[in-house]
């Protein structure tokens, strides 16, 4: 079983709601990853979590919070978002996060925010 | 410069034409290396990795230059369903490990 699952697969919301993005894995991956796409752009790599221990957070804003609270489950923390956070917000994980390990990535959650 | 940089195409070759995409990278502290692929609205999904070796995988070959930072993927005997946007994807491993999508290129496989 290789699968991420993410829910909600869309999402609309407005600027001073809060929501949260979902995301689980069972394949007995260490890492897990927040991405964020905007169309005809590359993912842009957000938030790694290893070991459930938050490893990486490439500067994003708080409006964003990610929490770990098991090694199978990554959520996204969503309030007080932008017009122009809208995006797939992709979710990802791997074995490990060194050395040539694959990452799988989940269908995305679909966002915009009005 | 950007880290990872690719032609963004489109490429658009008839069926059963080899294709060949390159991808340069920037930081020669890069060490893991992939090719993804993503279809329109969708995830993106592995393709293959490239080792320094190069490798193969029926009718898709990935090949690493290190010297010149890049690396490339040659697609031979295109199918239709080939047509999607592919990805390089760059991994710094380490103590800072981080992860680097190339911008893609699209490849159009016309009947």
């Amino acid at each position: 079983d290789t699968e991420v699952t993410q829910t909600p697969k869309h999402l609309v919301m407005g600027m001073t709601n809060k929501k949260s993005l979902k995301c689980e894995q069972h394949m007995g991956h260490r890492a897990m990853y927040w991405y964020k796409q905007k169309a005809k752009k590359p993912p842009e790599l957000m938030f790694v979590y290893s070991y459930e221990k938050l490893s990486i957070n490439e500067s994003v804003p708080s409006r964003f919070s990610p929490e770990c609270p098991n090694s199978s489950l990554l959520n996204l923390h969503l309030h007080a978002l932008q017009p122009e956070d809208s995006a797939l917000y992709l979710c990802a994980s791997s074995q490990g996060t060194s050395g040539q390990e694959t990452q799988y990535f989940g269908p995305g959650t679909r966002l915009l925010v009005l | 410069r950007k880290e990872v940089e690719q032609d963004p195409g489109p490429f658009n070759v008839p069926e059963g034409a080899t294709v060949a995409f390159n991808c340069t990278y920037s930081n020669s502290a890069s060490q893991s290396f992939f090719w993804y692929r993503q279809d329109c609205r969708k995830e993106p999904k592995l393709l293959m990795s490239v080792y320094s070796s190069g490798n193969e995988d029926g009718r898709f070959t990935a090949q690493l230059n290190r010297a010149s930072q890049y690396i490339s993927l040659l697609i031979r005997d295109s199918k239709l369903s080939d047509s999607a946007t592919y990805l390089c994807v760059v991994k710094t491993s380490g103590g800072y490990q981080k992860v680097t999508f190339g911008t893609g290129t699209k490849l159009q496989v016309i009947p």
